[in-house]
């Protein structure tokens, strides 16, 4: 299952919501993650089962869709939320798939 | 606290063996999977392989089947990537991720802060 992400760059100012998208080849019901990589870090699960937040990850991100359409949504940007933000499908379990990632910059 | 700890950087040349490690702590290490994430500079993340501690059931992806050898010492918390013969192609970061439920469901937190691995002649 090939995973799209859109778009490559986003150029956002602090406090704006930012909207990400995410789009699988084919359906894959719910079963999405979202993860946050900072520069020189480890990416940082988020979203799970495509809207269920992560232990102590903060409400003003927030996951919707299914099928095979996808958003990550971050509320009232904060400087700590510059990053590049990866999708991934488990519905295949034996050929799990990330998106290319997107970046998410200050404009 | 759930941590990863990850061995350090390793500079090989074509050809060399090397096996990364990567140690749980703060849970019990045999109720999660541990799953491999390959990172080449500036690019995505691709899935590796996972493996049970339990009982070193272990699945593969297609890309990387027969190239790749994932193991597990659970008497240690230990789990294992190993390359028999490195190729230049092999130069990225390479994360351990512990699945975030105990269940094969595959989405991963916390993740270790990665073994980057340098292959050059």
């Amino acid at each position: 299952i090939v995973m799209t992400q859109s778009p490559v760059t986003l150029s956002v100012s602090p406090g704006e919501r930012a909207t990400l998208s995410c789009r699988a080849s084919q359906n894959i019901g719910k079963t999405l993650a979202w993860y946050q990589q900072k520069p020189g870090q480890a990416p940082r699960l988020l979203i799970y089962g495509a809207s269920a937040r992560a232990t102590d990850i903060p409400a003003r991100f927030s996951g919707s869709g299914s099928g095979t359409e996808f958003t990550l949504t971050i509320s009232g940007l904060q400087s700590e939320d510059f990053a590049v933000y990866h999708c991934q499908q488990y519905n295949q379990w034996l050929a799990v798939t990330f998106g290319g990632g997107t970046k998410v910059e200050m404009k | 606290e759930v941590q990863l700890l990850q061995s350090g950087a390793e500079v090989k040349k074509p050809g060399e063996s090397l096996r990364i490690s990567c140690q749980g702590s703060g849970y019990t290490f045999t109720s999660y999977w541990i799953t491999w994430v390959r990172q080449k500079p500036g690019k995505g993340l691709e899935w590796v392989g996972r493996i049970d501690p339990r009982d070193s059931y272990i699945n593969y992806s297609p890309s990387f089947q027969g190239h790749v050898t994932i193991s597990v010492d659970k008497s240690i918390n230990t789990a294992y990537l190993q390359w028999s013969s490195l190729e230049a192609s092999d130069t990225a970061m390479y994360y351990c991720a512990r699945h975030y439920e105990p269940a094969t469901i595959n989405y991963y937190g916390p993740w270790g802060q990665g073994t980057l691995v340098t292959v050059s002649s």
